[in-house]
């Protein structure tokens, strides 16, 4: 079955540690985004990416990085950068329209730092 | 970003109740879009509006795409536990590459 898988579902962090969350899709969609997401809160964009090898910052970039070297994968780099970053991750997935049939979502990643 | 504001920010309701939010916003959007999250899950699509004044259901949910493009509105009708969730709006403005999401309603049905 097409979807988007993220991984690991939990991640414990140290702080001063940089830490990979994993996203992959196999729905063929050119768009991938990041968004963040913290209780009790709405999503913020955090990067997206429209085609291979090309992304854009999203509204809270600081502290994260990117790649986007494959169609199917658009892995998320927190780095120690970031100050608060124990949250909810979700990626999503799009055909190239900006979304207009909507995104497909992972079932997210929740990290915290220890 | 774009500011899509959703109210009420959190309902407690009765099983077998209908419920009401909406989304408004200060510029126009051409598409409006309806989510629902479970806890810890990613939201799944619910209902997609594309022209303004459209009404479309999707089984209990009626989403509603308001006439003047600034706002949306969703109704569950007969609510059931299942329907716990939080409900997100999102919207596309023309030439934009992206979503904007509301902040989202907190929905409790006590059974």
């Amino acid at each position: 079955d097409g979807g988007i898988t993220q991984s690991p579902k939990y991640l414990f962090r140290k702080e001063g540690q940089n830490v990979t969350l994993s996203c992959e899709q196999n729905l063929n969609h050119d768009a991938m985004y990041w968004y963040r997401q913290d209780p009790g809160q709405g999503l913020r964009l955090i990067y997206y990416s429209q085609i291979v090898n090309d992304f854009q910052k999203g509204d809270i970039a600081e502290g994260y990085s990117v790649s986007r070297e494959k169609k199917e994968s658009f892995p998320l780099t927190v780095t120690s950068a970031q100050k608060n970053p124990t949250a909810f991750y979700l990626c999503a997935s799009s055909i190239a329209d900006g979304g207009a049939y909507g995104y497909t979502f992972g079932s997210g990643t929740r990290l915290t730092v220890v | 970003g774009q500011q899509l504001n959703q109210s009420p920010q959190s309902m407690f309701i009765q099983e077998g109740e209908d419920v009401s939010m909406n989304c408004t916003s200060s510029s126009i959007f051409n598409t409006w879009l309806w989510y629902k999250q479970d806890p810890g899950e990613g939201p799944v699509l619910l209902i997609a509006l594309y022209k303004a004044g459209e009404l479309t259901s999707n089984g209990r949910l009626t989403a509603q795409f308001g006439i003047t493009r600034k706002d949306s509105f969703l109704n569950i009708s007969a609510s059931i536990p299942s329907d716990v969730g939080i409900y997100f709006c999102a919207g596309i403005q023309t030439g934009a590459n992206n979503l904007f999401f509301g902040t989202g309603t907190r929905l409790t049905v006590i059974p």
